[in-house]
């Protein structure tokens, strides 16, 4: 079974300071993962996405996240916090060799102090 | 290129109704995922099409039916509505599975149970 874990509901920084935005994950299978931000009453956008390549991916907005198998972790990270970040960030989970059902953790809310 | 297009944006139903919502995929995708969001929650998968049909399910009840047509639009359908059903109602669209195709949204309908 596939699940993945956000360690935090709620991170608060200010403008300028790094984000780190925490989810592990738990996969009986090869996992493909993925970061998806959500802004107030809109959809998902895709940040970015791990399937088996390299382990530090790159996404858009500056963010970038590190497949650490050994930790089971999928940490999200940026260097410098703008004030457009602040939104709801959900870590998903899928099967590599599937990629049927994709499975959402609860969601971290980050709020950007000017 | 158009995105996902979901319709409507916002709906008000009461008890024991009846709804549909509808989704047009992203030109060029052939899969279309439905995920209910409750307030504060994550996404949680309802079902997939693929090829006209329900690929796997999610734990929701046989009130929750859907459908995929030739151009690959999906409609979803939820009968006797609980107030249990008020949430944020997403559809994905993707390629085919089993190539790691990330999911992409519409901005979703909300659904209001009174």
């Amino acid at each position: 079974a596939q699940s993945v874990t956000q360690l935090d509901s709620h991170v608060s920084v200010s403008e300028g300071t790094p984000v780190l935005l925490r989810c592990n994950y738990s996969s009986s299978y090869s996992p493909s993962l993925f970061w998806y931000v959500q802004h107030p009453n809109k959809g998902l956008q895709l940040l970015l996405k791990y399937t088996s390549a390299a382990t530090l991916v790159k996404g858009i907005n500056g963010f970038e996240a590190e497949f650490k198998k050994s930790e089971t972790s999928f940490h999200l990270t940026k260097p410098s916090a703008h004030m457009s970040d602040a939104a709801e960030y959900f870590c998903v989970v899928t099967r590599t060799n599937t990629g049927n059902q994709f499975y959402f953790g609860t969601g971290t809310s980050l709020t950007v102090i000017p | 290129d158009a995105g996902v297009t979901q319709s409507p944006t916002h709906l008000i139903k009461t008890r024991g109704q009846q709804v549909t919502l509808r989704c047009s995929p992203k030109s060029g995708h052939d899969t279309v995922s439905w995920y209910q969001q409750a307030l504060g929650q994550g996404p949680q998968f309802i079902f997939q099409y693929y090829e006209e049909e329900e690929r796997q399910r999610g734990n929701f009840p046989d009130r929750f039916s859907g459908h995929q047509f030739p151009n690959y639009s999906s409609e979803l359908n939820v009968n006797a509505l609980l107030l249990g059903d008020s949430a944020l109602y997403l559809c994905a669209s993707s390629y085919s599975t089993g190539r790691n195709s990330p999911l992409h949204f519409g901005n979703g309908t909300r659904l209001t149970v009174t």
